[in-house]
């Protein structure tokens, strides 16, 4: 089935420094990745759509400018936590749905999640 | 605003006996509704899904149920097993977008 490998699936940082996070679609193309956040015993919320080849795509209350999303590739989307703070402390999920599926609503394939820690 | 509700927090579930969890949605514009399933520190895995154009979609021992009117729609699984524990989200989406609105979970334990 189809794979999603997100790298880091763990880190810990200092406050004040950035952290990438990598999302790559294993077996198949994806021209979105979504982005997602959850907050311990709470929902997964949207940050953000990622885009292959254009600007990101943000939520409501998400800063573009603390979260930079690249969609270089078909198959990799990254994430970028810009001068993090301990509030920033979450788990980060990234998503994508296979361009082959049968209807524009084929689910997603989830990464494992990042667990991000700053101090 | 929640457009997408699991009341119930948690449900503990005897093995081999039935496991009901409930959804609720607020926006009508939703037409495809999804279950998955997540352990801790792992991304979510897909379960089952719906489009609004049915009331029952059934898939081994998981079986959802849509009901357009109430807005409701809910997860049947049986019999359960103890692998079954897990937080289980139901999720939703329009046919325009490609955006999914989760709920907020709800975690079953399935006990011998």
């Amino acid at each position: 089935g189809a794979v999603v490998s997100q790298h880091p699936s763990r880190v810990i940082c200092k406050s004040g420094t950035s952290v990438k996070i990598e999302c790559r679609s294993l077996d198949f193309q994806a021209t979105t990745m979504f982005w997602y956040r959850q907050f311990p015993k709470q929902s997964l919320m949207l940050m953000a759509t990622s885009n292959e080849g254009s600007k990101a795509t943000y939520e409501q209350g998400v800063e573009k400018d603390k979260f930079l999303i690249n969609h270089a590739s078909l198959t990799l989307s990254t994430l970028t936590v810009t001068s993090a703070h301990p509030e920033d402390s979450s788990f980060y999920i990234c998503s994508a749905r296979d361009m082959g599926g049968l209807t524009p609503n084929s689910p997603l394939h989830f990464g494992n999640g990042t667990r991000l820690t700053v101090t | 605003d929640q457009q997408v509700k699991q009341n119930s927090p948690s449900l503990s579930v005897q093995e081999g006996r039935i496991s009901i969890l409930n959804c609720d949605y607020t926006n009508s514009m939703f037409d495809y509704f999804l279950w998955y399933k997540k352990y801790p520190a792992e991304g979510p895995t897909f379960l089952i899904s719906i489009s609004s154009i049915k009331d029952k979609n059934e898939d081994g021992r998981f079986t959802v149920f849509l009901n357009k009117s109430a807005k409701h729609l809910s997860l049947h699984i049986v019999p359960s097993q103890p692998g079954d524990s897990a937080v289980y989200f139901c999720a939703a989406s329009s046919y325009n977008t490609d955006k999914l609105i989760f709920g907020t979970g709800t975690r079953l334990q399935v006990f011998p």
